[in-house]
């Protein structure tokens, strides 16, 4: 597509229940990215995928983060027993290259609200 | 644990003027600053980036400025303008590898006023 789709774009959730986050990054980008952000925050490095290679999990808060990709394409970040503390903005990314400085195009996030 | 440290956290600036947002990091395996700009409800975009291996970079209106040895960089808005309010995030990238994800300041928001 012409750039990065999330979906939903806004979650309303009950604290305990999962919820599923969805992007999907430009064609051909092999490197795709998911930062948090919380209200007035900046933006809070989660995980990253390359083409084929082990994700870079680093900035998963706890164990009720989860994320996959599927090859090059779609990825879902999945956030098991929500807390009040997941609410934020979620952001995917994605980029041409991953060594190389080129920036990313981020999609629009989904706002996620835990009650 | 590597940070930028962005400021300030928010700016107010008359219609013409510049707006200035300063950033410092502390990991000299950066190589590479973005700055990203984020309207309400829309993932940030990218503005204007740079490489330690210059001191100055400009793009129309928009200038950044980079001091290797202070390891420091900043991002000129000359004649701002009320579409320029928004949110301005610095970031930096570490060298290529397994540092590809970058890591970014805390955001400045800039109001321009008319």
């Amino acid at each position: 597509g012409a750039g990065v789709s999330q979906s939903p774009s806004n979650k309303v959730t009950e604290k305990g229940k999962d919820v599923e986050l969805r992007c999907d990054p430009i064609s051909g980008h092999t490197a795709l990215y998911w930062y948090r952000q919380r209200l007035g925050q900046g933006l809070e490095f989660l995980i990253y995928f390359q083409g084929n290679s082990a994700p870079d999990k680093s900035g998963l808060p706890s164990d009720r983060f989860s994320a996959e990709r599927t090859g090059e394409s779609v990825s879902t970040l999945t956030i098991q027993r929500t807390q009040q503390e997941d609410s934020a903005v979620y952001l995917c990314a994605s980029s041409q290259y991953l060594s190389q400085g080129t920036g990313y195009t981020f999609g629009s996030g989904t706002r996620l609200t835990v009650v | 644990q590597q940070q930028v440290k962005q400021s300030p956290q928010s700016l107010i600036v008359q219609k013409g003027g510049i707006s200035i947002i300063n950033c410092a990091y502390e990991n000299t395996a950066f190589d590479y600053f973005p700055w990203y700009q984020q309207f309400p409800g829309k993932g940030p975009a990218l503005l204007i980036a740079i490489r330690p291996d210059v001191s100055e970079k400009k793009e129309g209106r928009f200038t950044i400025s980079f001091n290797k040895s202070a390891k420091q960089f900043s991002l000129h808005i000359m004649d701002s303008q009320p579409g320029d309010s928004a949110t301005y995030f610095c970031a930096a990238r570490g060298y290529g590898g397994s540092q590809g994800n970058l890591i970014f300041g805390k955001g400045t928001k800039l109001s321009v006023k008319p």
